[in-house]
């Protein structure tokens, strides 16, 4: 299966450390990716984790377990800007023919 | 970084056109790119995969004939939208893939149909 799921809305305060989970069926994923939306763009693309352990890139951090079908994006000192959608997405497939199948996303909001 | 571009942002357009979206890798050579749709508060579902000089593999549920995917060059692909009706009003975002499997996304193409 393909199922990604994650939490839908999550609310933190600025400054403060967040971390958004996403758990997926383990069948056929070779690697996971987050990508940050803001309303009414496109997404951009935060990290992409294909290794177990964790992957650090400044503010943002992202941690997966292939076993046990686990991801996590730790967000750091958290800014008003970083109000957003954080979607976590499987790579499905081979490398050259793969897709990446979605999560319906978590809605952050960062209060002051 | 990688850029990808969509054209246009956003269209209206009465029910029964077509419309026709460009997305364009603009400093990279993708042969693969990816058209999905988004409703509102709600992730991106894939429509379409779309290699360079062969037809578009669509996902379950997806109208081959109403959503036209062509794949030209290495760095365009479009998608037309034929006979468009209200429920096809969407977000639409095309995706390009460099080697080394990250996908860029370009900035959407809002389409509304009255």
């Amino acid at each position: 299966g393909q199922n990604i799921d994650q939490p839908t809305e999550m609310t933190a305060t600025e400054g403060a450390i967040v971390q958004i989970n996403c758990t997926y069926q383990t069948s056929g994923f070779n690697g996971l990716f987050w990508y940050q939306q803001h309303a009414g763009e496109a997404p951009t693309f935060l990290s992409y984790n294909v290794l177990d352990g964790l992957e650090e890139k400044g503010r943002f951090s992202s941690f997966l377990s292939r076993s046990k079908g686990y991801s996590y994006l730790l967000l750091k000192e958290l800014q008003m800007k970083d109000s957003a959608s954080y979607l976590c997405a499987g790579f499905h497939g081979s490398s050259n023919t793969g897709k990446l199948i979605f999560g319906q996303g978590t809605t952050l909001q960062v209060k002051p | 970084g990688a850029v990808v571009s969509q054209h246009p942002s956003w269209v209206i357009c009465k029910s029964g056109t077509s419309v026709k979206i460009e997305c364009r890798s603009l400093d990279f050579q993708a042969t693969t790119m990816f058209w999905y749709r988004q409703f509102p508060k709600q992730s991106l579902m894939l429509m379409a995969t779309s290699n360079e000089g062969s037809k578009a593999t669509y996902e379950q549920g997806v109208e081959k004939d109403k959503f036209l995917i062509n794949h030209a060059s290495l760095t365009l692909s479009t998608l037309t939208v034929t006979s468009a009706h209200p429920e096809d009003s969407s977000f639409y975002i095309c995706s390009a893939r460099t080697v080394g499997d990250t996908q860029y996304f370009g900035p959407g193409t809002r389409l509304t149909v009255l």
